[in-house]
């Protein structure tokens, strides 16, 4: 079946720090991903996507995620984090060939240190 | 601002009871989603709507019925409600009948507490 794990329960980095979230799908089929955030009393973004094509795609806010087939993962990433970042972020998968329905991992919650 | 509206943003009731909550989609989008968020089972799928006729079903019990009017909005019902129906419900909506090559814009979700 599919399904999507975040490893990371709770991640906090400093101010400024580089950031990288972790995701694993498993997916028979070529998948199609997604990186979403969603901040308190908010509802869920999209930060990026990936179809197919170049494995390293580029997102809002100055995230970018890469898609490592061998690996399965699809790890997002940003070289400086802001304040305002804090959040949840989840990793999803389009779980049939239309990429309609996602399945989402259980979310990733960031905290950011002055 | 999706451009996704969910009325109401807070909902208490009693078990046993029926709620409806409401989605209006961004406009010219033909796809309704709805999901489930809750502690325990994370975000699921629910049910999927194109142009008001129902396209693809998750995780939905029995209990639970949508539906997709005329106008394109979307209402999902909920009925016998028992505890554990207390979750966060989001509605997106997309332009297609796949978010292949669109995306999914999520309302800011309708909090239900079954007391």
């Amino acid at each position: 079946a599919q399904s999507v794990t975040q490893p990371d329960i709770h991640i906090t980095v400093s101010e400024g720090a580089s950031l990288e979230l972790r995701c694993n799908y498993s997916y028979g089929a070529t998948p199609y991903l997604f990186w979403y955030v969603q901040s308190p009393g908010q509802g869920l973004q999209l930060l990026l996507k990936y179809f197919s094509g170049d494995t390293l795609v580029q997102g809002i806010k100055g995230f970018e995620a890469e898609f490592k087939r061998s690996q399965s993962s699809f790890n997002l990433r940003k070289p400086s984090v802001h304040w305002s970042d804090a959040a949840e972020y989840f990793c999803a998968v389009g779980a049939d060939n239309q990429g309609v329905k996602l399945i989402f991992g259980q979310g990733t919650e960031l905290s950011v240190k002055p | 601002d999706s451009g996704v509206t969910q009325t109401p943003k807070h909902l208490i009731t009693a078990t046993g009871q029926r709620v409806t909550l409401r989605c209006s989609p961004r406009s010219g989008d033909l796809s309704v989603y709805w999901y489930q968020q809750s502690l325990d089972q994370g975000l699921q799928f629910l049910i999927q709507y194109y142009n008001g006729e129902e396209r693809a079903k998750g995780n939905i019990l029995e209990r639970f019925s949508a539906q997709q009017f005329p106008d394109l909005h979307s209402e999902l019902n909920l009925s016998s409600l028992e505890l554990g129906d207390s979750a966060l419900y989001f509605c997106a909506s997309s332009a297609l009948g796949r978010t292949v090559n669109t995306e999914a814009f999520f309302g800011q979700g309708t909090r239900l507490t079954v007391v």
